[in-house]
């Protein structure tokens, strides 16, 4: 129940191109959704978040769609560039946050120049 | 502000050895979290602190591993005796009172041999 399923497990995009990153999620309780980004020798970073209230958010050139009765939610990443180049984890949490985060397995992207 | 600090940043042990890693929360931050990242993998949690207080921690080997936080301020995690299954990235992560997101530090790589 408190799994976080990701994929792809590693994704090559050229630049300019959309990243997608799906993830889907058991627990209905899970009331936030955040990503996070991780370059080597880094911690994770926070990237974008969403409560479930929405269905889509938008940061820049970073998008969260969320379907709340599909229980999967995606980073969209528009105009991919080299240096998004990263390991991107979604994670969810209850409590709006308050609880700790479990983790997905993590998306290797790759924006070839 | 500055970030979460994390100590040391590489560890080799051998087996059966005893290890202990710090961190030092970002000011004012009363939740911590340790995580433990295996490599390849999202992080997985391994114990939550509010203050000094436990609010989470079913994960934790509790057999090898423990975990204090004096004065609800830095943090240390120990584990005794290592196994070559304990090799990962130990991440800390905190969040201040009012506000879902993490901030992680860069964490320790733990290699045990």
């Amino acid at each position: 129940q408190q799994q976080v399923k990701q994929s792809p497990q590693s994704l090559i995009v050229q630049k300019g191109g959309i990243s997608i990153i799906n993830c889907a999620y058991e627990n209905t309780a899970f009331d936030y959704f955040p990503w996070y980004q991780q370059f080597p020798g880094k911690g994770p970073a926070l990237l974008i978040a969403i409560r479930p209230d929405v269905s889509e958010k938008k940061e820049g050139r970073f998008t969260i769609s969320f379907n709340k009765s599909a229980k999967q939610f995606s980073l969209h990443i528009m105009d991919s560039q080299p240096g998004d180049s990263a390991t991107y984890f979604c994670a969810a949490s209850l409590g709006t946050g308050r609880r700790a985060l479990t983790f997905g397995s993590g998306t290797r992207l790759q924006v070839q120049p | 502000e500055a970030g979460v600090a994390q100590s040391p940043r590489y560890k080799i042990i051998e087996k059966r050895q005893s290890v202990a890693f710090w961190c030092n929360p970002i000011s004012g931050h009363a939740t911590l979290y340790w995580y433990q990242q295996i490599l390849g993998q999202g992080p997985k949690l391994l114990i939550q602190f509010q203050n000094n207080g436990v609010v989470d921690d079913s994960q934790l080997p509790k057999d090898r591993f423990s975990a204090e936080r004096l004065k609800g301020v830095d943090s240390t995690l120990k584990i005794q005796p290592a196994k070559l299954e304990d090799s990962a990235v130990y991440l800390c992560a905190s969040r201040s009172q009012g506000a879902p997101g993490y901030t992680f530090g860069s964490g320790t790589r733990l290699t045990v041999v």
